[in-house]
């Protein structure tokens, strides 16, 4: 199975900073890479696939990049509602295996 | 609207069986493949099954031999029996459909999209 590894587990920034959060996959998986945001009692939210294609309707400060097996999502200016837990997930093979999570803190 | 509800959750003794359901409103559960993941207290995502939209169905080692996925066109619901529940198995179980967008699947692997709210399952004496 191929793993999944994000960094920094926590991340504490203030709004209007930007902020990169790092998903590094065991093997490559080419652009096979979805990010989804979670906020507490909810459930994940999808928001970038193949790496770095916005899903309709998220705010284009979100944006990710990366190919093979370094990725990563930016939040270009955080704004109040982006304060959350962040999924990555490869795709290119079966089971697609989520990362551990990056909380996104409020500073 | 595309929409997924899921219930059945509660506590239930270890060793003890549930049932979980998923209803899907706005697409037709036995055309898609359907998954479940799950989120133990505090910790992150777990994929556990998959039901593709034929008839091939994959598990998670961890509940391989334990759970049966299964679905009901006329009802267009999803179900998860659990059986031989352990501590370990507690967590929110959500229901989620695997993506039907160019981009969102690399052959039999998707991302998911969406997602239902999740139900609690409790293992405990």
């Amino acid at each position: 199975d191929i793993q999944m590894t994000q960094s920094p587990s926590t991340l504490s920034a203030s709004v209007g900073d930007r902020v990169t959060i790092t998903c590094r996959a065991s093997q490559s998986i080419s652009t096979w890479l979805a990010w989804y945001q979670q906020k507490p009692g909810k459930a994940p939210k999808f928001l970038i696939y193949k790496a770095s294609n916005l899903e309709s309707g998220v705010p284009s400060r979100f944006s990710g990049s990366g190919s093979g097996t370094d990725f990563t999502l930016t939040i270009s200016s955080l704004q109040p509602d982006d304060f959350a837990t962040y999924y990555c997930q490869q795709y290119y093979t079966y089971p697609g295996r989520f990362g551990q999570g990056t909380k996104l803190e409020i500073k | 609207e595309v929409q997924l509800v899921e219930s059945g959750g509660g506590l239930i003794q270890p060793g003890g069986s549930l049932r979980l359901s998923c209803v899907a409103s706005g697409f037709t559960v036995s055309s898609n493949d359907m998954n479940w993941v799950r989120q133990a207290p505090g910790k992150g995502l777990e994929w556990v099954s998959v039901i593709y939209s034929g008839t091939t169905i994959y598990y998670a080692e961890s509940v391989k031999g334990r759970f049966i996925v299964s679905r009901d066109s006329s009802k267009n619901t999803l179900y998860l029996q659990m059986n031989s529940l352990r501590a370990e198995d507690t967590a929110i179980y959500y229901c989620a459909r695997s993506g039907s967008e160019t981009g969102y699947c690399n052959g039999g692997s998707c991302l998911f999209d969406p997602w239902g709210q999740g139900t609690l399952v409790t293992v405990s004496s």
